[in-house]
């Protein structure tokens, strides 16, 4: 199919780990990306990883990539309150023309 | 450090009646896109702008329609609006430069209903 899939919701508490799935379908997509978007603001870029790593880490943001099952995840270690948002998957495809996941929104209790 | 810039950020129209929306970015950007969110669903592509004088259709063109007034602006225009048009728009750039592939950066986005 064409859709790029992600679970709608994660709930964590404080100081946890938080890891957010993403299934892409286009082998060939040579980046993948992770937005952040808080509530009425814009699409923040977090991190994002090109298709012939396996595996980026950035401070807290941990970046997986598993080409073979076209599956990517983003850990957030120590996840805190400010974390709560929604996280975007996004695949690019040809001309950097970018197709995003339906977004998980990411609940961080105290 | 504007980045991209959207505006207006709220609008409300009635069926029929026609608007644009401004976008403009200070980061030298050769591409520029628009994007409409909406609830339970990713960003879709409208049109897109791969460089100064070129448009190109996205995935939900119908009813839009766009201009590259400049490499900084690129607007994006309603001519008869319906409540199916109710949405948040997102504008974006990047540098497509020598066909590298960098990330495309978002401005805040336009909150346009339609009665």
């Amino acid at each position: 199919g064409e859709d790029v899939e992600q679970s709608l919701f994660l709930s964590v508490r404080e100081g946890d780990s938080s890891v957010i799935n993403c299934t892409y379908t286009d082998s060939s997509s040579t980046y993948l990306y992770w937005y952040k978007q808080e509530p009425g603001a814009g699409l923040q870029l977090l991190t994002y990883i090109f298709s012939n790593m396996d595996m980026k880490q950035d401070q807290r943001l941990t970046v997986l990539l598993n080409k073979k099952d076209k599956h990517l995840s983003l850990r957030i270690a120590d996840t805190q309150t400010g974390d709560s948002a929604i996280y975007f998957c996004a695949e690019s495809r040809s001309f950097q023309k970018l197709v995003f996941g339906t977004g998980t929104r990411l609940l961080v209790s105290p | 450090n504007a980045g991209v810039t959207q505006t207006p950020k709220f609008q409300v129209l009635k069926t029929g009646q026609s608007m644009t929306l401004q976008c403009a970015q200070d980061m030298n950007h050769n591409s520029m896109y628009w994007y409409r969110q909406d609830p339970g669903m990713g960003l879709r592509l409208i049109y897109y702008s791969a460089s100064e004088g070129t448009t190109d259709k996205g995935e939900v063109p119908n009813g839009y329609n766009v201009s590259r007034l400049n490499k900084r602006e690129f607007s994006l225009r309603l001519e008869s609006a319906a409540p199916s048009q109710t949405s948040v728009y997102f504008c974006a750039s990047s540098d497509q430069t020598g066909g590298s592939n960098q990330p495309q950066h978002f401005g805040d986005g336009t909150r346009l209903s339609i009665l």
